[in-house]
């Protein structure tokens, strides 16, 4: 298995509600990461997990929370999101030590 | 500071047509180097990336690329491109330590003419 699933795929949330994006990978990887791309741009990164502790976070707002309950297993919990928020969020993984190389299909997130 | 330069913002090739896209960096040392592609809608798929050794790296559906080290460039190549190889293409930089960070150029989004 050398995927990244990403669920769901599209998601249209209200300002004032709470949601998550949800990252799987079964490779064994250590590293996990968020990434978030705008239209017509490059992925911009957000968070990175490296053994289940988060070790990067690019001064992302506290509207975005991420969490990492196992090695397989990555969250993004979305809440009081903004429409400028709207955009295409990636979750990436690989070996521990390494830089991503494996990206899942991204969650098209739009609020409204 | 790293910084990535991907000068072409579309380029046009016939099908069958070779391929060859511009990917330039600024970084100490030597970085780890690294292609995807996207298609619309969809996550990045890493074409071929180098770490070390080889200048020129083979990656998947044809692709290859070559590190010039005098020139700063890594530049993505395919001897005949098919109709499905139109896609937006990403050049990264990634430091060599232990940040994760890796910097992705522009983009260069490759249009195939039948």
């Amino acid at each position: 298995d050398t995927e990244v699933t990403q669920t769901p795929k599209h998601l249209v949330m209200g300002m004032t509600n709470k949601k998550s994006l949800k990252c799987e990978q079964h490779m064994g990887h250590r590293a996990m990461y968020w990434y978030k791309q705008k239209a017509k741009k490059p992925p911009e990164l957000m968070f990175v997990y490296s053994y289940e502790k988060l070790s990067i976070n690019e001064s992302v707002p506290s509207r975005f929370s991420p969490e990492c309950p196992n090695s397989s297993l990555l969250n993004l919990h979305l809440h009081a999101l903004q429409p400028e928020d709207s955009a295409l969020y990636l979750c990436a993984s690989s070996q521990d030590q390494s830089l991503p190389t494996f990206f899942g299909q991204g969650t098209r997130l739009t609020v409204v | 500071a790293q910084s990535v330069t991907q000068p072409d913002i579309h380029i046009t090739v016939s099908e069958g047509a070779s391929l060859e896209l511009r990917c330039n960096y600024s970084y100490g040392a030597t970085p780890y180097l690294f292609w995807y592609v996207q298609s619309p809608g969809q996550g990045l798929q890493l074409l071929l990336k180098y770490f070390s050794g080889d200048t020129l790296v083979q990656g998947i559906k044809g692709f290859e690329a070559e590190f010039k080290r005098s020139q700063s460039s890594f530049n993505l190549r395919k001897p005949s491109v098919h109709w499905s190889d139109a896609a937006e293409y990403f050049c990264a930089v990634g430091a060599r330590d232990s940040s994760y960070k890796l910097i992705f150029g522009s983009g260069t989004r490759l249009l195939v003419r039948p």
